[in-house]
């Protein structure tokens, strides 16, 4: 099956650090797309990268995606406390639906 | 907002008694989803209406049951359920048509549900 794994599970930084954070996956993509999930809410899209691309940059967020080694990156820059959340990837297979990791949990702390 | 709308946000029920959640989005598209999320698990996707028709159902117990009148509404019907049920329940919906779930997806703020 599909399931992505996010790496780490969880992660605690200083407000300005950078935060990373890895999604593996099995199966060949049609693209990969990161989430944002404040605690006890739903997830927010942040981000689509589609196969045939290797970065994409949305403000402070970067994406990189490496079909070869079947892996995504998330890169938050300068983190702020506001950023602590669970950041979730998922994955478009070309199947009927979209494939969720467990997420990381990133705290940020002023 | 993400023009996704759930109701109720809370819910506690024991589990001889039937309630519904009920999702509504405003953003003009055509699929929708719900999906469950427990503590330290996956999301787990249940339920996937397409114009209005049951395209997915993941190995659901039937003690959940969807409903989707319209491309805006859909309810989850729920009777008979245990304790480890209480979730937090998550609607989407997604642009979608013919190509399947691939779109990209937005979330409702869920419904907090606790099985007594």
């Amino acid at each position: 099956s599909q399931q992505g794994e996010e790496d780490p599970q969880a992660l605690s930084i200083q407000e300005g650090e950078n935060a990373t954070m890895n999604c593996s996956y099995k199966t060949s993509i049609n693209n990969l797309q990161w989430y944002r999930q404040n605690s006890g809410r739903g997830l927010v899209h942040l981000i689509l990268i589609r196969s045939n691309e290797r970065e994409k940059h949305s403000g402070r967020l970067r994406v990189t995606l490496d079909t070869s080694k079947k892996s995504s990156s998330l890169l938050i820059t300068a983190s702020r406390a506001a950023d602590t959340a669970s950041y979730f990837c998922a994955m478009n297979s070309g199947y009927s639906t979209l494939t969720f990791g467990k997420g990381t949990m990133l705290l940020v702390s002023p | 907002e993400t023009g996704v709308t759930q109701t109720p946000r809370h819910l506690v029920m024991g589990m001889t008694n039937k309630k519904s959640l009920k999702c509504e989005q405003h953003l003009g598209h055509n699929a929708m989803y719900w999906y469950k999320q427990s503590a330290k698990k996956p999301l787990e996707l249940m339920f996937v209406y397409n114009f209005k028709e049951q395209t997915e159902n993941n190995s659901v117990p039937s003690r959940f049951s969807p409903e989707c009148p319209n491309s805006s509404h859909l309810f989850l019907h729920l009777h008979t359920l245990q304790p480890e049920d209480s979730a937090l329940y998550l609607c989407a919906s997604s642009r979608e048509g013919a190509s399947g779930g691939t779109d990209t997806q937005y979330f409702g703020p869920g419904t907090r549900l606790t099985v007594l």
